[in-house]
């Protein structure tokens, strides 16, 4: 496609339930990043991926958080159990650089995800 | 890890007149800064990006200055109209050693800018 599409938009959950949040990067691009954003704050790192290999994911706020992107292109974000404080837009974001190189990151549109 | 301060939180300008906005980062090892404007609702956007080779960079109405020895940049735009009206946010990029580089992200700045 065009641009990093994210799929649902939206999203609404009851506290408890698990919700999967899916990342269709740019075609090619190397490097695969979610991040999330709360309301009024700058978005923050959870976890990167290098083709299929998730390189580093210590921004993951906890072991309910889980993702994969088993064929090094679309990617999936998984949150179990889900939390109030989960409440937040989820930012996928590719670009074409691989490791050690800095690029423009291309974000999608995100997921805002609600928990009730 | 970096740490981003993002200064001011929220800015008004009159159409014409120039916003500044400032960064400033926590590890001295951080060696690209871009900014991102993001509309209500919309995906972030790189508008411009400097590395810390280069003291400063300018893309018609838009420039950004870094100093490293004082680990803090700057946005700058010039000729300010109503669409430029949005949150930016700055980012530092730090090389993990994990395998990943990481932008750090400031709180960011809204910016009106009145007609």
């Amino acid at each position: 496609g065009a641009g990093v599409s994210q799929s649902p938009r939206y999203k609404v959950a009851k506290r408890g339930q698990d919700v999967a949040l899916r990342c269709d990067p740019i075609s090619g691009h190397v490097s695969l990043f979610w991040y999330q954003q709360a309301l009024g704050q700058g978005p923050e790192f959870l976890t990167y991926f290098q083709n299929e290999a998730q390189l580093d994911k210590s921004g993951l706020p906890s072991d309910r958080f889980f993702a994969e992107r088993p064929e090094g292109s679309v990617s999936t974000l998984k949150i179990q159990r889900t939390q109030q404080e989960d409440s937040a837009v989820y930012l996928c974001a590719s670009s074409l650089s691989g490791r050690g190189r800095t690029g423009e990151l291309f974000f999608g549109e995100g997921s805002r995800l609600t928990v009730l | 890890g970096e740490n981003v301060e993002q200064h001011p939180s929220t800015l008004s300008v009159q159409e014409g007149d120039s916003a500044v906005i400032k960064c400033t980062y926590s590890d001295s090892a951080s060696n690209y800064f871009p900014w991102y404007k993001q509309e209500l609702g919309k995906r972030p956007q790189l508008i411009i990006d400097i590395r810390s080779n280069v003291g400063e960079k300018k893309d018609q109405r838009i420039a950004v200055t870094l100093n490293k020895t004082a680990k803090h940049f700057s946005l700058h735009i010039t000729e300010t109209q109503p669409e430029d009206s949005a949150v930016y946010f700055c980012a530092a990029t730090l090389y993990s050693g994990a395998g990943s580089y990481q932008l750090t992200f400031g709180k960011g700045t809204k910016l009106s800018v009145i007609p």
